[in-house]
């Protein structure tokens, strides 16, 4: 298995909804991360956790809370969001936590607020 | 402060030829440089990498070259297929810092 799974592809929320974004991979990659990438920009970092642990957070706001339940997996909760926050939320794994080799990346939940 | 750009948002090349997509960066500290591809819908592929101790690294039809003095890459592929066609993000790190910093891309059309 060499793909980061992201789920769902799509998501409509209310700004009052309480939602999470999913993301797995199984290729023992040890260093996870959250993109956020917003129309005709690059993707913009947001997190990353190595070895299961926070070690950088962007300075998002706390309307996005970031968790990594095991080394396989990570989500993103979403709570009280607003329209500007809609954008393509990709995450990424890497090999180490240096992204030595590359980062692999999912194909992204295109997050829409209403 | 955009610390990687890419300048050109659009290239279009004839199929069979080469394709020469330019990126720059202002962070001296940066000393490893990827390339992705992006598919519309898809996430971003990891096509090529560099470190900054070496100025040309090759796989296949993907050629990246780095000047360091000028702080700029290309992305070189030879012969461009229309399968090539997609937006090419350039990124670049300091290795440790865990944080990629990409360029705005630019869309490769191949034309038949």
């Amino acid at each position: 298995d060499t793909e980061v799974t992201q789920t769902p592809k799509h998501l409509v929320m209310g700004m009052t909804n309480k939602k999470s974004l999913k993301c797995e991979q199984h290729m023992g990659h040890r260093a996870m991360y959250w993109y956020k990438q917003k129309a005709k920009k690059p993707p913009e970092l947001m997190f990353v956790y190595s070895y299961e642990k926070l070690s950088i957070n962007e300075s998002v706001p706390s309307r996005f809370s970031p968790e990594c339940p095991n080394s396989s997996l990570l989500n993103l909760h979403l709570h009280a969001l607003q329209p500007e926050d809609s954008a393509l939320y990709l995450c990424a794994s890497s090999q180490d936590s240096q992204g030595n080799y590359g980062y692999t990346f999912g194909s992204g939940t295109r997050l829409t607020v209403v | 402060d955009q610390q990687v750009k890419q300048n050109s948002p659009s290239l279009s090349v004839q199929e069979g030829r080469i394709s020469i997509l330019n990126c720059d960066y202002t962070n001296s500290m940066f000393d490893y440089f990827l390339w992705y591809k992006k598919y519309p819908a898809e996430g971003p592929t990891f096509l090529i990498s560099i470190s900054s101790i070496k100025d040309k690294n090759e796989d296949g039809r993907f050629t990246v070259f780095l000047n360091k003095s000028a702080k700029h890459l290309s992305l070189h592929i030879v012969p461009s297929q229309p399968g090539d066609s997609a937006v090419y993000f350039c990124a670049a790190t300091v290795q440790g810092a865990q944080k990629l910093v990409f360029g705005q891309g630019t869309r490769l059309t191949i034309n038949p």
